[in-house]
């Protein structure tokens, strides 16, 4: 089952606008990382962000944290055609379920030049 | 240096057959993991190797399916008997394992297709 759950579903912007993607989950993690995904292959790494720490930034991206509402939130500024492609959270539950990601279903972003 | 690789990177297979997929983790990773893509079911947790640690296979979806790890390097991922049900993308990670080591990187993945 997912438990990572992505919204929106789809996001269309224009370039130079800021993407915002939340993902809600259910149970208690460890930590919780982003990911894209272009063209239905490989998955790259964006962010990791554990339980303890609320806020992580990389370059245009700024993730946040939020475990009293188990949401977490992918922020893309100055967005480029380039940034188009799917992105997913995903919750690594630790203990018994370390190093086991459960994925949401993802956002596709499409950003028109 | 040299990410997760997989082969191969397409496989065409008929109902029945047996198919193996590898994958080359990234130099000094303890951790492995399979996951599997597809329309119906998203991204979803198969089998996880740290170490010499026995696997953890709480994700596979039945018998026909066993992966293994040599030499706590390659991993090959055993499909027996395929079903069409069976067709997806099939995702390889490795990670350095322990805390602080928890990103997993991703191979570029085997695209299944049972026919």
């Amino acid at each position: 089952s997912q438990q990572g759950e992505e919204d929106p579903q789809a996001l269309s912007i224009q370039e130079g606008e800021n993407a915002t993607m939340n993902c809600s989950y259910k149970t208690s993690i460890n930590n919780l990382q982003w990911y894209r995904q272009n063209s239905g292959r490989g998955l790259v790494h964006l962010i990791l962000i554990r339980s303890n720490e609320r806020e992580k930034h990389s370059g245009r991206l700024r993730v946040t944290l939020d475990t009293s509402k188990k949401s977490s939130s992918l922020l893309i500024t100055a967005s480029r055609a380039a940034d188009t492609a799917s992105y997913f959270c995903a919750t690594d539950a630790g203990g018994t379920s370390y190093g086991k990601l459960t994925f949401g279903q993802g956002t596709i972003l499409t950003v028109h030049p | 240096g040299a990410g997760v690789s997989q082969s191969p990177s397409n496989k065409v297979t008929e109902k029945g057959k047996d198919v193996e997929l590898r994958c080359d983790p990234i130099s000094g990773h303890t951790a492995l993991y399979w996951y599997r893509q597809s329309l119906g079911q998203g991204l979803e947790f198969l089998i996880y190797f740290q170490g010499n640690s026995a696997p953890d296979k709480s994700g596979l979806p039945s018998d026909r399916f066993s992966a293994e790890r040599t030499g706590g390097s390659v991993s090959t991922l055993t499909i027996q008997r395929t079903q069409q049900e069976d067709s997806a993308v099939y995702l390889c990670a490795s990670s350095l394992g322990g805390a602080g080591g928890e990103t997993q990187y991703f191979g570029p993945g085997t695209r299944l297709l049972v026919l």
